[in-house]
């Protein structure tokens, strides 16, 4: 079935520097993509969006980059800092019908920032 | 906080119990989703509710799972003769619906079926 899915399950870096979490995506039919930010215990809280007319789009401190060509979304985090540190989602929306709005989320990647 | 909120945040159950949970959404949201989300993965859609209409269920909601949404505004989740594979954390969320795939979700309500 379609599915979403990310390339590294953890990341590390230094507090200061800029971290890109990469995903990949299958379904060619998805308009609607989210990055979701999860720490521990709590629910995934909303970062940026993107639709599938956009190739880029920047919130603060984050840029979530979209290429339709290859199927993959990619978020940008300037400077990152601690308080970063959580797991990262990424969600599409299956586009059509009844779906409409129900997201499919990827299995996360692990960000760890060190001071 | 989203300002949606869920209702308990932790459940503990003996296998074979009914357990009901309960989601408030954002006031002025007319769409309500449930997700299930197990340890290292993406939460996984369940249900979801256009006011008080459910309009789709996933396969993944057997005949013990039931949802409600009465009045189109607070939402619970049913669960009869509870399983260990239903251990989960099930989340909450809500969106203002045609105009807006922005999904809100709440913090969650943590079950374990002993």
């Amino acid at each position: 079935g379609e599915s979403v899915g990310l390339h590294l399950p953890t990341l590390s870096v230094q507090e200061g520097d800029n971290s890109i979490i990469n995903c990949a995506y299958s379904n060619s039919a998805s308009d609607y993509f989210i990055w979701y930010k999860q720490e521990s215990g709590k629910g995934p809280q909303f970062i940026i969006d993107i639709r599938s007319n956009m190739d880029k789009r920047q919130g603060q401190r984050v840029t979530v980059l979209l290429n339709k060509t290859v199927k993959h979304l990619s978020l940008q985090i300037a400077a990152t800092q601690p308080g970063d540190s959580a797991v990262y989602f990424c969600a599409e929306n299956n586009k059509g019908g009844t779906s409409y709005g129900k997201l499919t989320f990827g299995q996360g990647t692990i960000l760890t920032v060190h001071p | 906080d989203t300002g949606v909120s869920q209702d308990p945040r932790h459940k503990i159950t003996k296998r074979g119990q009914n357990v009901t949970f309960r989601c408030d959404p954002i006031s002025e949201h007319n769409r309500l989703y449930w997700y299930r989300q197990t340890l290292g993965q993406g939460p996984e859609f369940l249900t979801y509710f256009q006011n008080e209409a459910q309009l789709e269920k996933s396969r993944l909601l057997s005949d013990r799972f039931s949802a409600e949404r009465p009045k189109g505004s607070f939402s619970t989740l049913e669960i009869q003769r509870t399983e260990q594979g239903d251990s989960a954390m099930y989340l909450c969320a809500s969106s203002l619906g045609w105009t807006s795939y922005e999904q809100y979700f709440g913090p969650g309500t943590r079950l374990t079926v002993t």
